[in-house]
């Protein structure tokens, strides 16, 4: 079975300091994950996957994650945030076969000047 | 390429009515979820469609069905509405050829059905 837990249901950082946005994950076979944003009254858009190879994946917007197998975790983090990124993130994996996606409740950031 | 568009936008119906909502996939794409998303629950899958034959569904009631036309468009409809039917639903399209996770799903902007 598969899950995803994203451990803060908000977060709230300062302009110009790093964001963090954490993830576990749990799959029976190897997953692939995904982060997406969605900025209010918008779809979701697509941040940056991981599909088993580099174990560091780089997305759009500065954004980066890191796969970790050990603690079948899959944590974003931007280096300076901005007021932009406040929107709310989910976490998201998928296993081959499944034909579906399964969401994490989402972390809503929130960016303070 | 022009995105994953759905119609209508926003919708606003009465308990016991039915509703139709559409998705246009993109351009070559030929897989199509269709997701649930509220507050109190999240994100959450409702079916999956790739060569018109429904790949997989989630824990639905059988209200809640779906279809996809040989040219991909896909349209779902909810039969005799509940109030807690009022959501945003979003859906999503992929290559999704031979089910490999690693094909990334694009988003539609979402219809917003209300039911009063």
């Amino acid at each position: 079975a598969q899950s995803v837990t994203q451990l803060d249901s908000h977060v709230s950082v300062s302009e110009g300091t790093p964001v963090l946005l954490r993830c576990n994950y749990s799959s029976s076979y190897s997953p692939s994950l995904f982060w997406y944003v969605q900025h209010p009254n918008k779809g979701l858009q697509l941040l940056l996957k991981y599909t088993s190879a580099a174990t560091l994946v780089k997305g759009i917007n500065g954004f980066e994650a890191e796969f970790k197998k050990s603690e079948t975790s899959f944590h974003l983090t931007k280096p300076s945030a901005h007021m932009s990124d406040a929107a709310e993130y989910f976490c998201v994996v998928s296993t081959s076969g499944t034909y579906k996606y399964i969401f994490g409740t989402g972390t809503r950031l929130k960016v303070l000047a | 390429k022009a995105g994953v568009t759905q119609t209508p936008r926003y919708l606003i119906k009465t308990r016991g009515q039915q509703v139709t909502l559409s998705c246009s996939p993109i351009s070559g794409h030929r897989s199509v979820s269709w997701y649930q998303q509220t507050p109190g629950q999240g994100l959450q899958f409702l079916f999956e469609y790739f060569s018109e034959t429904q790949r997989n569904k989630g824990n639905f009631p059988g209200r809640f069905s779906g279809r996809q036309f040989s040219n991909s468009r896909s349209e779902m409809n909810v039969s005799t509405l509940e109030l807690g039917d009022s959501a945003l639903y979003l859906c999503a399209s992929s290559l999704g050829n031979t089910g490999k996770p690693e094909y990334e799903q694009y988003f539609g902007p979402g219809t917003r059905l209300t039911v009063t």
